[in-house]
């Protein structure tokens, strides 16, 4: 089993501030990398994959780097309706979610 | 663009079978070059994949659940399900069906999500 390990757990921030999540994975998955966000009482969005790549329609002010163990995503000036769950998820052997990082409005 | 739907009881007794549909539109499971899962989501184990079909009808499961889990596929009807033996109160959770491509891919597409709940 890959398990998948986010920090932090709860990210207190403001409109405009540039902030970064981190994921780690149990052993190298290359690339195989995805970013979701999650709104209340609404299924995950499929923000990046390929640890970098930017889906179709997600706004630039979304980036996503690494490889191998270490990966990071970063919001480089948060809206008002960035505030909500995201999740890593690898997809190199099956599928494990990390447990989620709940971004706060300060 | 794809569209996926959830379907069936939000309460199961203990011990007894979850059974839930998927509704596929927008798009042919048959087409290929896609895998459609079942992924849940309770607040003690965060979110889960249970498994996948292709439209072959070839499955894989999370081997934490392969034992209780069948997920079968109806191209006739555009749809896939799940079943879930044995459920126990930890077996309740919102579940969702989702659309990957062919492995490795990410989950492109979800349905809204079902919320069920294991109680007598």
């Amino acid at each position: 089993d890959i398990q998948m390990t986010q920090s932090p757990s709860t990210l207190s921030a403001s409109v405009g501030d540039r902030v970064t999540i981190t994921c780690r994975a149990s052993q190298r998955i290359s690339s195989w990398l995805a970013w979701y966000q999650q709104r209340p009482g609404q299924a995950p969005k499929l923000l990046i994959y390929k640890a970098s790549t930017l889906e179709t329609g997600v706004p630039s002010r979304f980036s996503a780097s690494g490889s191998g163990t270490e990966f990071t995503l970063t919001i480089s000036s948060l809206h008002p309706d960035d505030f909500a769950t995201y999740y890593c998820q690898q997809y190199s052997s099956y599928y494990t979610f990390g447990q989620g990082t709940k971004l706060e409005i300060k | 663009q794809v569209q996926l739907q959830e379907s069936g009881p939000g309460l199961v007794k203990p011990s007894q079978t979850l059974s839930l549909t998927c509704a596929v539109s927008g798009g042919s499971i048959s087409s290929g070059g896609h895998s459609w899962s079942w992924i849940r989501q309770s607040p003690g184990k965060g979110l889960e994949w249970i498994g996948y079909i292709y439209y072959t009808g070839s499955t894989y499961y999370n081997p934490s659940l392969e034992s209780r889990v069948t997920i079968s596929v109806d191209t006739s009807k555009n749809q896939f399900s799940l079943k879930l033996g044995s459920v126990t109160a930890a077996d309740t959770a919102v579940y969702y069906c989702a659309r990957a491509g062919t492995m490795p891919q990410p989950f492109d597409s979800w349905g809204q999500g079902t919320l069920v709940t294991v109680s007598s």
